[in-house]
């Protein structure tokens, strides 16, 4: 069954802090895997991963993929209270369904 | 304006009613999705379309039906809610590059909640 876990579940830190978070996937033939920030609305997205060891950044966000071992890390550096957020990640396969999402980390940032 | 809306952005019902739940598009996109959120579940797939003759279940479509009317809307019903179908509904697009990208966008959400 195709599936995505992420982990830790729920992580709260104080600002300042460097955080992260873990998802790894078994699903057939795949094609990319997806980072997205979820507030109270609906998510908002991040990175984009096709290709293993190459590093995508955003400011103090930053994510890579090890298509070797599975698995997809989202790190963010220097937290700030407005990081507190679900963080999703989801993978796409090829054919049928196109993406299956992971239930989400959620990160507290204390000030 | 927003590229992809919903309506309504919040609706209580009582079981056993009918429900529609709309999403409208800007962007252009042939394909359109219905997601729930449960807490803990992350995004379930409800219904997918590739275009406006295509229309294809998701993981958990038992309880829903889908009408897209257009490219550019994709509607969601629940013929008789039911208190498990309480949950936080998106609505998204995507459209496939040329590079092998297909990145979704989402709507605002529609939290439904079901007495």
């Amino acid at each position: 069954e195709d599936k995505v876990v992420q982990s830790p579940l729920s992580l709260v830190v104080h600002e300042g802090d460097t955080v992260t978070l873990n998802c790894s996937y078994e699903v057939t033939n795949f094609r990319s895997l997806l980072w997205y920030k979820q507030e109270k609305k609906a998510p908002t997205f991040l990175f984009m991963l096709t290709s293993s060891g190459i590093e995508k950044k955003s400011g103090r966000l930053s994510s890579i993929l090890d298509k070797k071992e599975l698995f997809s890390i989202l790190n963010i550096t220097a937290t700030q209270t407005g990081d507190s957020a679900v963080y999703l990640c989801a993978v796409r396969y090829n054919y049928g369904q196109n993406f299956v999402f992971g239930p989400g980390t959620r990160l507290s940032v204390l000030p | 304006d927003a590229d992809v809306t919903q309506t309504p952005r919040n609706r209580i019902t009582k079981t056993g009613k009918r429900i529609m739940l709309e999403c409208s598009q800007t962007k252009g996109h042939d394909r359109m999705y219905w997601y729930r959120q449960d807490p803990g579940l992350g995004l379930q797939l409800i219904y997918y379309s590739f275009d406006v003759k295509d229309i294809n279940k998701g993981e958990i479509s038992d309880g829903y039906s889908v009408s897209r009317q257009a490219q550019a809307k994709f509607s969601l019903s629940l013929e008789s809610a039911i208190p498990n179908q309480t949950a936080l509904y998106f609505c998204a697009t995507s459209d496939p590059g040329g590079d092998g990208t297909d990145t979704q966008y989402f709507g605002p959400g529609t939290r439904l909640t079901v007495l």
